[in-house]
């Protein structure tokens, strides 16, 4: 049994670009979550998917932001034109099947905007 | 808006010093109480979830107790390898809401 996996794990990237980061869940889960992390504060909530569908979205979601989950499987997060602020830890989650509310994170991705 | 608040925010302990982390919190319509441990530069690893109140879990050194307010993760005769920050989290709907952390220090 495979946990979830995110890739790249580190990413360094000059202010203005783009972005684009890939998670691949736990098999069986059919529910997807992408969190943010900055040092010292706990993971915040950005979007949820169930199956290929976005259900919830965080207002810290701003429009540079995009995440997609194409046939419900893995998942990619964009960030457009990148700022110095969007520097942290990407976290993504997922859970599913009897304890759909046991969630499951991966290592993670780091960004870092220069 | 649900809320999650983790005291102390960083603890000291001597390997062997029992302890306890507190949690609390408010959330409407609580579907769980989860608890995670998180090593520095890695992803939270759950450690437990608790569903309602008086409910007790515990996994080798660690015990994690839930009443209507508030959590406990009580710490028994801690090792070194048991320095992480632990981070308490709720959920309402379908997203988790964490609290800060608690980072733990153990000394041999």
């Amino acid at each position: 049994d495979t946990g979830v996996s995110q890739d790249p794990r580190h990413k360094i990237t000059k202010r203005g670009q783009n972005v684009t980061f890939r998670c691949d869940p736990i098999s069986e889960h059919n529910r997807l979550y992408w969190y943010r992390q900055t040092l010292g504060q706990g993971p915040e909530f950005l979007t949820y998917f169930q199956n290929e569908a976005q259900l919830e979205k965080s207002r810290l979601l701003s429009d540079r932001f995009s995440a997609e989950r194409p046939k419900g499987s893995f998942s990619t997060l964009e960030i457009q034109r990148t700022e110095q602020g969007d520097s942290a830890m990407y976290l993504c989650a997922s859970s599913g099947g009897a304890l759909p509310y046991e969630q499951y994170f991966g290592p993670g991705t780091r960004l870092t905007v220069t | 808006e649900d809320q999650v608040t983790q005291s102390p925010e960083a603890l000291r302990l001597q390997e062997g010093e029992s302890s306890s982390l507190n949690c609390s919190y408010t959330v409407s319509g609580l579907r769980g109480l989860f608890w995670y441990r998180q090593d520095p530069g890695k992803g939270p690893e759950f450690l437990f979830t608790l569903y309602s109140a008086g409910e007790e879990k515990e996994k080798e050194r660690l015990k994690a107790t839930l009443t209507k307010k508030e959590s406990f993760l009580h710490i028994t005769a801690p090792k070194p390898e048991d320095s992480a920050t632990y981070l308490c989290a709720v959920s309402g709907y379908s997203t988790l809401t964490f609290g800060k952390g608690t980072m733990l220090l153990v000394s041999p």
